[in-house]
């Protein structure tokens, strides 16, 4: 079945450090969302997306599709502490498969 | 507009139980999935329903089942309860099936089985 992998499992950075986290799917994906959790919170959809090769921004938080539908990554620039959480990416392998979410990313940032 | 509302926020159950956890996705939304998240793991498919119709499930033992009502409402059922099933369960609704839709997350139903 289909696989969305994410590294790193953790990450630990300083107030102002950048942060990267990876998303890798077994399969070519139609699409991809990526999600943030807050520390006893629910996940909270971010952003979406579509074509190959893809970038999106959202103030520090830069989005990459892969050329190959294949990967993504999430960027943030100068970290906060109000981006500790867990960051999870999620894919579709058709329009109508099942939302499968990778493992997350755990961010800690150390003010 | 009001989220999506999980019922009840809290429960405690024994092993061998049974359970039946509530959602209530965003008015006007129709499809309503359903997650396991346990420490340390991601969120693990259960089951996605559409217009009352199952659309998609998870690799869970049949133990796990659910259903949506005629007002998108959707319920889970976990029968004969173990002690692995203590989790966040959270249900997620979006305006329609697959395709490019986001999912709007519920605050969780946090199962405890002793």
């Amino acid at each position: 079945g289909q696989q969305v992998m994410q590294i790193p499992q953790y990450q630990h950075v300083q107030e102002g450090e950048d942060f990267t986290t990876y998303c890798n799917s077994s399969t070519t994906l139609s699409n991809i969302q990526w999600y943030k959790q807050r520390p006893g919170g629910h996940p909270v959809f971010l952003i979406q997306l579509v074509k190959s090769g893809e970038v999106k921004k959202q103030k520090r938080l830069t989005f990459q599709f892969g050329e190959a539908k294949k990967n993504s990554s999430l960027h943030i620039t100068a970290t906060q502490t109000t981006d500790v959480g867990t960051y999870f990416c999620a894919g579709r392998k058709t329009s109508g498969s099942r939302l499968t979410f990778g493992e997350g990313t755990q961010l800690t940032v150390n003010p | 507009k009001a989220g999506v509302t999980q019922t009840p926020r809290y429960l405690i159950k024994t092993r061998g139980q049974q359970v039946t956890l509530s959602c209530s996705p965003i008015s006007g939304h129709r499809s309503v999935s359903w997650y396991q998240q346990t420490p340390g793991q991601g969120l693990q498919f259960l089951f996605e329903y559409f217009s009352e119709t199952q659309r998609n499930k998870g690799n869970f033992p049949g133990r796990f089942s659910g259903r949506q009502f005629s007002n998108s409402r959707s319920e889970m059922n976990v029968s004969t309860l173990e002690l692995g099933d203590s989790a966040l369960y959270l249900c997620a609704s979006s305006r329609t099936s697959g395709t490019y839709n986001e999912q709007f997350f519920g605050p969780g139903t946090r199962l405890t089985v002793l």
